[in-house]
């Protein structure tokens, strides 16, 4: 079955840090580009930061540069985001999604369920 | 950055409705525009990209139109699966920038 699955989100204190991880399977991983987008609680949607089919290549929303890494494992099929230095507004929900169309960045044609990661003294 | 945003914000019709949500673009961004549905609790679902190409497996009575800063997306007979969020988001530049969203609810 073609899925997304993130994992790692939680409840995290301000200034620590958490590692998001998404599985992909029943997809060609390792062809796909990648996009982390978040969601605030009741809010709108919020591209995070994406990396392309190689990891070579990795672009950020400035509320995450230097904060935020980007990387993926493709002998693994799963992305990765690490983030550090948490603040409260970085509460929302984590969405991985695959870069469409191949071998664009442009859109996002598959998504995970999100991972909710809560930042609270 | 380029800044989306959407009208209305939000939207109350009834089933077999016509009903049209304008994006416009802070500059130009050609085509690269896409449309997403969203539902409570779920993720979000690519609908319509390139401003009017109809992803795979969406219902036709979704279209999509417009170039340049001003977009729309029509649903041209409400049915109670499409009661939920719409998005629009540009793909024309880093940082990729959502519209805020246009609730669609029922009358």
């Amino acid at each position: 079955q073609v899925q997304l699955v993130e994992s790692g989100g939680g409840v995290v204190q301000p200034g620590r840090s958490l590692r998001l991880s998404c599985a992909a399977f029943g997809v060609s991983f390792s062809s796909y580009a990648m996009h982390w987008v978040r969601q605030a609680p009741g809010k709108g949607l919020e591209w995070v930061a994406v990396i392309s089919h190689d990891g070579n290549i990795k672009n950020y929303a400035d509320s995450v540069k230097g904060r935020f890494p980007i990387s993926r494992d493709n002998s693994k099929n799963t992305l990765y985001l690490q983030m550090s230095s948490l603040r409260t507004e970085d509460t929302a929900v984590y969405y991985c999604a695959r870069a469409f169309p191949d071998p664009y960045y442009w859109y996002f044609d598959l998504w995970g369920r999100g991972a909710l990661v809560t930042v609270s003294s | 950055d380029i800044q989306m945003t959407q009208s209305p914000s939000s939207v109350s019709a009834s089933v077999g409705d016509r009903v049209t949500i304008t994006c416009r673009a802070s500059q130009g961004i050609g085509s690269r525009l896409a449309w997403y549905q969203q539902k409570p609790g779920k993720a979000p679902k690519l609908l319509i990209y390139a401003a009017s190409t109809l992803q795979s497996g969406v219902p036709s009575r979704f279209s999509g139109g417009g170039s340049g800063t001003d977009f729309t997306l029509t649903i041209s007979s409400l049915q109670p699966e499409d009661f939920a969020t719409y998005y629009c988001q540009q793909a024309n530049s880093f940082p990729y920038t959502f519209g805020q969203g246009t609730k669609l609810e029922i009358k």
